[in-house]
Formats: structure tokens, C-alpha cells, sequence
């Protein structure tokens, strides 16, 4: 357990539906990643908050996704109208000042029908 | 921008026998590298880093890895493998200049038998 949570831990939808994904990231870590995985592929990056300042996005994150950090604490990711090429496996990290090291949630696998 | 290979998408082994998982990278800049475990159904860890300094380093449990700037390469390697080594790694490179997003390989599982 790195202590970043991600809530839920699996979500099956079917397509055309918004889902939202919660990131609680380790409390005194102020910057916050998300991370797409695709199965047999490493992790790719989606989006960057420092503090509550969303200050990277991917050409990846297309209109339907949208990524929220209210006060600099948790995070939340929305997919609207879901597609079934978003079935993934979707990853938090948050980073230490001290030691620059991104620590990982455990991921929602995400399965759209 | 940067990317990274994992030249190896399975790696079967022994128990005890050694091992080397392949990564090499491409940047214009200076990097950090990492690799990260997948355990099966859990979540990333980190396993080592190199930022500066020694080119080689080491992880609690026995993995090391070697910073190469001309080959631009950080192989992970453990001399006697464990069946809890089983698992999949990530090779993982960023900008060196402002730590930042990681851009990762495909992975690599390493399959330990017994």
C-alpha cells in the first residue's frame, strides 16, 4: 500500500455513460498525475495538477475527459459518453517534495460495453 | 520528447538463475530513469531510480540497474532470482532538467519457475 486510494476500484459501464474516478493522494504531496494503461502497454500520462492548478494535459485527453483537483486534495477524472476504446486501466500517482518519487494507487480498471 | 523500449515483452526464467531485463531510451535531454513492479493485482511500486550520481544502483531486494549515457541504456538485473520476483516491470524515463510526467515502456514480464 503506497496510501494513495483510488476510488471505485473497478467500474463496468456501458457506452454513452459519464463515470468519475476519485484519487485521494498522499497528504502532503502536492503534485498529482493520471495515467492511462492499456492491457500489454506501460502507463501513459493523461494529465498534471500542481496544487490545484491543472498545468499539463495530453493530446490523449480528448474533450470528453475532464480532470479536477478542488483546494489541491483529492482529484477526480470524468469521462462523458464513454466509448469502448476508453476500457483501461486508469492510474493516480502523486509525488513527494523531498524525494521526487511518484507514488501509485492501485488504478480503476475501467470496462466499457 | 522522450521515449523508452523494453526490448524484452517476456522473460521465463529459473529460480536462482540470474537475470537481465532490457531497457534502452531515447532523449535530447538529460534524464531520470526508473522501474517500476506490477505485482499481480497491485498497484505500481517503485523498485529503483537514477537521478545523478552513481551509475549504478541498487534496490532493497536484491535488483540493480546501470545507467549507461553512451548505450543510453538501464538494464535491471538480479544475480539469483526468487519465484516472488514473479511479476511485470517498467522501465521509465523523465526529463532530467525539472522532474516531471514519466513516459514508460510496454513492460516486461518476468516469469520465475520453480
Amino acid at each position: 500500500d503506497t496510501g494513495v486510494s483510488q476510488d471505485p476500484r473497478h467500474k463496468i459501464t456501458k457506452r454513452g455513460q459519464n463515470v468519475t474516478f476519485r484519487c485521494d493522494p498522499i497528504s502532503e504531496h502536492n503534485r498529482l498525475y493520471w495515467y492511462r494503461q492499456t492491457l500489454g502497454q506501460g502507463p501513459e500520462f493523461l494529465t498534471y495538477f500542481q496544487n490545484e492548478a491543472q498545468l499539463e494535459k495530453s493530446r490523449l485527453l480528448s474533450d470528453r475527459f475532464s480532470a479536477e483537483r478542488p483546494k489541491g486534495s483529492f482529484s477526480t477524472l470524468e469521462i462523458q459518453r464513454t466509448e469502448q476504446g476508453d476500457s483501461a486501466m486508469y492510474l493516480c500517482a502523486s509525488v513527494s517534495r523531498v524525494t521526487d518519487t511518484q507514488y501509485f494507487g492501485p488504478g480503476t480498471r475501467l470496462t466499457v460495453l | 520528447a522522450q521515449s523508452v523500449t523494453q526490448l524484452d515483452s517476456q522473460v521465463p526464467v529459473f529460480e536462482e538463475a540470474p537475470v537481465e531485463l532490457r531497457c534502452n531510451y531515447s532523449s535530447s535531454v538529460s534524464v531520470y530513469l526508473f522501474w517500476y513492479v506490477q505485482y499481480p493485482n497491485q498497484g505500481l511500486q517503485l523498485l529503483l531510480k537514477y537521478l545523478s550520481g552513481s551509475t549504478l544502483v541498487e534496490s532493497i531486494n536484491g535488483f540493480e540497474a546501470e545507467f549507461n549515457k553512451s548505450q543510453t541504456s538501464f538494464h535491471l538485473r538480479k544475480p539469483s532470482v526468487h519465484i516472488s520476483d514473479t511479476a511485470e516491470y517498467f522501465c521509465a524515463v523523465t526529463r532530467g532538467t525539472s522532474y516531471g510526467k514519466l513516459t514508460f515502456g510496454q513492460g516486461t514480464i518476468l516469469t520465475v519457475h520453480p
